[in-house]
């Protein structure tokens, strides 16, 4: 089935303890990006990657990093994990940046205190 | 920010038609529009989209005014499974990354 994956669904966790989301597609996409949805912001890109090695910053970078060695990963890192990043986490795919449609993952709802 | 706006809620009864409006009066003359829909938290699910005709899929109709600045997507025969959040949503050009930029969409209720 073509799905995207996200790991863990829900997680909870101190200020400051580095974590990482993981996010796995198996519809050999070349594009795909990490969004934040907050009540009364929606979504909001925070990452993107046209493909292997190609990542670039989307509107909301501060305080994560990416990275896409493979072509189906590509995990979310929360270096020093800050109440302001408690969130509903979504990752998404196409073939590429001009594909009409996007797949998303289930989420990850994300709690720091 | 957004370029779309849309009603914040709407009602619908089962199997009449859902009519939902959104307007994108600043829509540049190459950029899409795209219809989403977000059933409780899950991920966004894609629905369609158009640029000046409009187009139709096995889930809805989308239509487009002639001067771009409004459409309507059209669920012809609603089910309590088609309750979900529906955002109109335009897509950028920003540099090499084509941006969907969303807006807070309206939240379906379909009655049974």
């Amino acid at each position: 089935e073509a799905q995207v994956t996200q790991n863990p669904r829900y997680l909870i966790t101190v200020t400051g303890k580095k974590l990482t989301v993981t996010c796995s597609q198996n519809m050999n996409h070349e594009y795909m990006s990490w969004y934040r949805q907050d009540p009364g912001l929606g979504l909001r890109q925070i990452y993107y990657s046209m493909n292997v090695e190609v990542t670039d910053k989307g509107d909301v970078p501060e305080g994560y990093k990416v990275s896409r060695k493979e072509k189906r990963n590509f995990p979310l890192i929360l270096e020093s994990p800050s109440p302001n990043q408690t969130s509903l986490y979504f990752c998404a795919s196409s073939f590429s940046s001009i594909s009409y449609e996007q797949y998303f993952g289930p989420g990850t709802r994300l709690t720091v205190t | 920010d957004a370029k779309t706006t849309q009603p914040t809620s709407m009602d619908c009864a089962e199997g009449r038609a859902a009519n939902l409006p959104c307007n994108h009066s600043t829509i540049s003359g190459n950029e899409y529009v795209y219809w989403y829909r977000q059933i409780h938290s899950q991920g966004p699910q894609y629905i369609i989209h158009g640029l000046k005709n409009n187009e139709t899929n096995e889930m809805a109709s989308l239509i487009i005014t002639e001067d771009r600045k409004s459409s309507t997507l059209i669920l012809p025969h609603a089910t309590l499974r088609d309750t979900a959040v529906y955002y109109c949503i335009v897509r950028v050009n920003a540099g090499n990354n084509r941006k969907l930029i969303w807006g807070l969409g309206t939240s379906l209720a379909v009655n049974p």
